[in-house]
């Protein structure tokens, strides 16, 4: 069965530094990956997408990059800032239409 | 405004009483998709519609029912609830499957006794 996998223990950085979050994953070949922010009570908020012929995708203060070979998808917060703490979902989309989530990674931004 | 809505948001029930979870889209989206969020388990997709009259499986469907009949709407049905049921549940919806974001909605905590 699909496993995607991302770090259980949040991550704390200082503001301003650069946050670095990691989404593995196996027994699968996604046909894109997304990064969603979710905040504590409320529903998941899309942040990027990139899919699998694609290796860096940027918006503003994030970068996704995607390597299929190691199977592992890392998500950049640049000039981290403590609005940016929140949980961070990577999901992968395959070619049925279905989307597998991974449990998230919290990250705190601390002035 | 943009912007998929559930109703009811919290939600406490008895095991085997049926219960429907609405959910509504008004963006015109043709995919919509259901999904429900555990402790450590992460959001898991239960079923999923690419149009009107089309549905299928997800991840975990088991106990669980869906309808499109409506673009517009797309209701979640628990015909016996029973308590590992228990759940965050969300309802998204997105342009295509494969084209763009999913929305959202905020969410419906359901608790079976």
């Amino acid at each position: 069965s699909q496993k995607i996998e991302q770090n259980s223990e949040a991550l704390n950085i200082q503001e301003g530094k650069t946050a670095t979050l990691t989404c593995n994953y196996t027994n699968y070949s996604p046909a894109y990956l997304q990064w969603y922010r979710q905040d504590p009570g409320r529903g998941p908020v899309f942040l990027l997408l990139i899919r699998e012929n694609e290796k860096e995708k940027r918006k503003e203060r994030l970068k996704v990059t995607f390597d299929t070979t190691l199977k592992q998808s890392l998500f950049h917060i640049t000039a981290s800032q403590p609005a940016d703490s929140a949980t961070y979902l990577c999901a992968l989309g395959d070619n049925f239409n279905k989307f597998y989530f991974g449990s998230g990674t919290k990250l705190n931004v601390k002035p | 405004e943009a912007q998929v809505t559930q109703n009811p948001r919290y939600l406490i029930t008895v095991t085997g009483k049926k219960l429907t979870v609405t959910c509504s889209q008004n963006m015109n989206h043709e995919y919509m998709s259901w999904y429900r969020q555990d402790p450590g388990l992460g959001l898991r997709q239960i079923y999923y519609s690419m149009n009107v009259e089309v549905t299928d499986k997800g991840d975990v469907p088991e106990g669980y029912k869906v309808s499109r009949k409506e673009k517009r709407n797309f209701p979640l049905i628990l015909e016996s609830p029973s308590p590992n049921q228990t759940s965050l549940y969300f309802c998204a919806s997105s342009l295509g499957a494969r084209k763009e974001t999913q929305y959202f909605g905020p969410g419906t905590r359901l608790l079976v006794l």
